[in-house]
C-alpha cells in the first residue's frame, strides 16, 4: 500500500514560516491535498490539487510538490495555526484508494 | 450550504455490530460524480479511510476491513449508513463522513465526527 510520511512535529515562532513535508514514492505525479485539524474538531481542507486554496483559506497557506516530496508552507504563522496537518492523495488503483499521511503537529512557540 | 452530521451509539460492546448514520444536506447523492466516504481516527492517531459510495451506488472499501464493512445510502432521506460487524477495541475512535467527487479526490466538507468506544 502507498505510504505518506510526515514529520511528527514542526515548531515555529509567530510571524515565521512553517514548512510541513509529505514524502511519498513519485508523489509529484499525483495531486496532493492538505487538511488542518484543531483539537476536538473535524479536518478542514486548506490546500487541494497541490497548490489551490479553497475559498476562505488565507493566502498564507500554500502548497508545492516535487518528485518525491510535497510541502505545505504557512507564512506569517499565527497562534491560531497551531494544529495537526495531514496530507492526502487519491489513487484509484491503490489500496486503500484514499491515503492520508501520518500527520504533523504544528506548534507555535 | 453543505452539511454532514454523524449519529450512532457512543459505546459498543466487543463482537457487536456498529451502525452509523450520516445525514447530509446541501447536495444530492444522485448527482453525477458525487461521493461520500467514511473516515475514522483512533484517539491520538492519524486519519484512516474506510469506505466510499458514489452516486451510481458503486462501493469501495479498505481491503483490510472489507469483510466487516457495508456502506449504503438512502437517497430519499439524504442519509448514508455504515455497518461494521464484530467490532474490537481497536475500532475505537472518531468516525467522520465526508464529501468528495469522482474527479477531485479531496474531501471538501466533513461532518463533526462521532466518537465510538468499543469496550465491555
Amino acid at each position: 500500500s502507498y505510504v505518506l510520511t510526515q514529520p511528527p512535529s514542526v515548531s515555529v515562532a509567530p510571524g515565521q514560516t512553517a514548512s510541513i513535508t509529505c514524502g511519498g514514492d513519485d508523489i509529484g505525479s499525483t495531486s496532493v491535498h492538505w487538511y488542518q485539524q484543531k483539537p476536538g474538531q473535524a479536518p478542514v481542507l486548506v490546500v487541494y490539487k497541490d497548490s489551490d486554496r479553497p475559498s476562505g483559506i488565507p493566502e498564507r497557506f500554500s502548497g508545492s510538490d516535487s518528485e518525491n516530496m510535497a510541502t505545505l508552507t504557512i507564512s506569517g504563522v499565527e497562534a491560531g495555526d497551531e494544529a495537526d496537518y495531514y496530507c492526502q492523495v487519491w489513487d484509484y488503483s491503490s489500496d486503500p484508494r484514499y491515503v492520508f499521511g501520518s500527520g504533523t503537529k504544528l506548534t507555535v512557540l | 450550504q453543505v452539511t454532514l452530521r454523524e449519529s450512532g451509539p457512543a459505546l459498543v460492546r466487543p463482537t457487536q455490530t456498529l451502525t452509523l448514520t450520516c445525514t447530509f444536506s446541501g447536495f444530492s447523492l444522485r448527482s453525477s460524480g458525487m461521493c461520500v466516504s467514511w473516515i475514522r481516527q483512533p484517539p491520538g492517531k492519524a486519519l484512516e479511510w474506510l469506505a466510499l459510495i458514489d452516486w451510481d451506488e458503486d462501493t469501495y472499501y479498505r481491503t483490510s476491513l472489507k469483510t466487516r464493512l457495508t456502506i449504503s445510502k438512502d437517497t430519499s432521506k439524504n442519509q448514508l449508513l455504515l455497518t461494521m460487524t464484530n467490532v474490537d477495541p481497536e475500532d475505537t475512535g472518531t468516525y467522520y463522513c465526508a464529501r468528495t467527487t469522482s474527479s477531485t479526490g479531496f474531501y471538501d466538507f466533513w461532518g463533526q465526527g462521532i466518537l465510538v468506544t468499543v469496550s465491555s
